[in-house]
């Protein structure tokens, strides 16, 4: 158990619709990432917050947008889902320690859109 | 654009084997090559990391090894155990608090 909680853990919904998926950080963890992570793509690197900024954008679409709140939970909200959004969705926290940053991934939501 | 190329995409091991998954990247401002884990259904988690001021890693059957000259990193695992079975991440990043980029992952399968 890594300590992030994701929720919900599964997510079936239809196309054009709109979800929000939730992310716990670790206890003390300041920044969350969020990925998203499909058969043929591995994980792509979404949107990066750190103590309620915005820091780092990765391949996010403008569908996609998200936020963290100052009790450092954040939420992804997916918008006009297409069927291309079906995938694993990872947030994960960060913390300094042995000489580098490590990653810690909650255990993901898996989305699928009819 | 790639920023870490991962090699082979899939590995069939014999139990007891050496695995070998190999990564190279371009950006020279990268200091920190973490290798992640992931077991289906669960997300990744970090197996091992290495910085650029050493050639080589160790920790029990995981090795990395650096080139620095060559921009490339390796993950071994000896003795290759089935339960060693899972896709394997390697990732670089630059400074602290900084966007981890991921390799696109090797699934290994060690078969008994």
């Amino acid at each position: 158990d890594s300590g992030v909680t994701q929720t919900p853990k599964h997510l079936i919904t239809a196309t054009g619709q709109r979800v929000t998926l939730r992310c716990s950080p670790r206890s003390g963890d300041l920044s969350v990432y969020w990925y998203q992570q499909s058969l043929d793509q591995g994980l792509q690197f979404l949107i990066q917050y750190y103590n309620g900024e915005e820091r780092a954008k990765g391949n996010i679409l403008e569908r996609f947008s998200a936020q963290q709140f100052p009790d450092l939970h954040s939420e992804l909200n997916l918008s006009s889902l297409e069927l291309g959004d079906s995938a694993l969705y990872f947030c994960a926290s960060s913390a300094y320690q042995g000489g580098g940053e490590t990653q810690y991934f909650g255990p993901g939501t898996r989305l699928l859109v009819l | 654009q790639q920023q870490v190329k991962q090699s082979p995409q899939s590995l069939i091991v014999q139990k007891g084997g050496i695995s070998i998954i190999n990564c190279a990247y371009e950006n020279t401002a990268f200091d920190y090559f973490p290798w992640y884990q992931q077991f289906p259904g669960k997300g990744p988690a970090l197996l091992i990391a290495i910085r650029p001021d050493v050639s080589e890693k160790k920790e029990g059957r995981f090795t990395i090894s650096f080139n620095k000259s060559a921009k490339q990193f390796s993950l071994h695992i000896m003795d290759s155990q089935p339960g060693d079975s899972a896709t394997y991440f390697c990732a670089a990043s630059r400074n602290t608090g900084n966007q981890f980029y991921f390799g696109t992952g090797t699934s290994l399968t060690v078969i008994p």
